[in-house]
């Protein structure tokens, strides 16, 4: 089944302390992509990914890390993570930049 | 900068009328035009998208319009149903075609559409 996978769902965790969040797609698409939800504010990116080995910032890419070492990979680091980045996280992919995006699950992160 | 609004917030309607969301975006490049319906605690899935060379888009009871002179497009849901009633983002992007395309989707705030039964 053609999907794109998150984990972990939900994470609660402590001002500081460094955490991963992984996504994973079997599409074999170029583009990835993260965003965050937060109400009234819709869906914002935080970072994305035309192919391997390139990434780039979206709109909001502060307190964020991301790599693409395989094409079917897109992890979601946040090294000092602060309450602020309490939100509700999707990784998306798609063929190639500008197609339709396919979402993950959601990853919903507390920081406290 | 890029931007994509999106009217109403919350729209309520009557099972069996119909329910029709508009969005306005600011990059004149824009040419992919996307809908996704989110359900609570559910995932965006894409409902019908739309791109630049035409001007409507029909699937069953869902149907999408574009004027790009105005910079417009609107979602249309015609004999609503219960199961309708979830949150729905329009977005915008400049598609595979466009010029400095980074893939991004910009996101409209999002509607909240209840069907009454």
């Amino acid at each position: 089944e053609a999907q794109v996978t998150q984990n972990p769902r939900y994470l609660i965790t402590v001002t500081g302390k460094k955490l991963t969040v992984t996504c994973s797609q079997n599409m074999n698409h170029e583009y990835m992509s993260w965003y965050r939800q937060d109400p009234g504010l819709g869906l914002r990116q935080i970072y994305y990914s035309m192919n391997v080995e390139v990434t780039d910032k979206g709109d909001v890419p502060e307190g964020y890390k991301v790599s693409r070492k395989e094409k079917r990979n897109f992890p979601l680091i946040l090294e000092s993570p602060s309450p602020n980045q309490t939100s509700l996280y999707f990784c998306a992919s798609s063929a190639v930049a500008g197609e339709t995006q396919y979402f993950g699950p959601g990853t919903r992160l507390l920081v406290l | 900068g890029e931007n994509v609004e999106q009217h109403p917030s919350t729209l309520s309607v009557q099972e069996g009328d119909s329910a029709v969301i508009k969005c306005t975006y600011s990059d004149s490049a824009s040419n992919y035009f996307p809908w996704y319906k989110q359900e609570l605690g559910k995932r965006p899935q894409l409902i019908i998208d739309i791109r630049s060379n035409v001007g409507e888009k029909k699937d069953q009871r869902i149907a999408v319009t574009l004027n790009k002179t105005a910079k417009h497009f609107s979602l249309h849901i015609t004999e609503t149903q219960p199961e309708d009633s979830a949150v729905y983002f329009c977005a915008a992007s400049r598609g595979r075609l466009g010029s400095s395309n980074t893939g991004k989707l910009i996101f409209g705030q999002g509607t909240t559409l209840q069907v009454k039964p």
